[in-house]
């Protein structure tokens, strides 16, 4: 299975920043996918992070409010911009394409807005 | 619209009753089906299932799927409060796509 790590693993900021979110893989994995859930729901998917080329943003997800980057096939970034209380969730990257097809979770940032 | 649904939504027990989760899905592709247990923030990976009628178990919770009647029940027996958490059901249709989830069942185990 895939080690997946992520940074920082919770943080409250204030409202109008930004925060970045760091996602390390212990493997070259071909997808890497970004969630977000908020509190008391389930997993919404924001963007698959494609290596090499821009990110693919689900409805409802913009480039500008969360830029991706995908530099190598181990590593992506989640920027949360401009941040507001409706931003607080949890944010988790998740690998897939692994060798078993299963995809695994990071650990998962845990923000607050306020 | 690809769709995965579980049911119930929540569900409260005590410890030593046995449980069954449901998840039905309708998608375009199948590869595979997922269960995870989500207790704080990351779900932890429980069973992949490809085949129907094939049982995967790990100690006490096994699940099942059948391929044809399009849905996967997700067992634990003798509960423990350790079960309480929201298990979530996820299908894989590529093995290249992000998964397809339903809203999990928040399961909530009492002494």
């Amino acid at each position: 299975s895939a080690v997946i790590s992520q940074k920082p693993s919770r943080d409250i900021c204030q409202r109008g920043t930004s925060l970045t979110i760091q996602c390390q893989v212990d493997s070259q994995v071909t997808m890497m996918f970004w969630y977000r859930q908020q509190p008391g729901q389930s997993l919404t998917l924001i963007a698959t992070a494609n290596q090499g080329s821009e990110a693919t943003y689900e409805s409802g997800f913009v480039i500008d409010k969360f830029p991706i980057s995908r530099p190598n096939l181990t590593f992506s970034t989640l920027t949360v911009s401009n941040m507001s209380p409706e931003d607080s969730s949890i944010y988790l990257c998740s690998v897939g394409g692994t060798p078993s097809y299963e995809q695994y979770f990071g650990p998962g940032t845990r923000l607050t807005v306020t | 619209e690809d769709k995965v649904v579980q049911s119930p939504l929540s569900l409260v027990v005590h410890e030593g009753d046995t449980v069954t989760l449901n998840c039905s899905y309708e998608v375009t592709n199948f590869r595979s089906l997922l269960w995870y247990k989500q207790e704080k923030k990351a779900p932890t990976f429980l069973f992949m299932l490809t085949s129907s009628g094939i049982e995967k178990k790990s100690g006490r919770l096994s699940s099942i799927l059948d391929k044809k009647e399009l849905f996967s029940i997700l067992n634990i027996t003798a509960t423990q409060t350790g079960d309480s958490a929201i298990y979530l059901c996820a299908v894989d249709m590529t093995g290249n796509t992000p998964l397809v989830f339903g809203k999990g069942t928040r399961l909530s185990v009492i002494a």
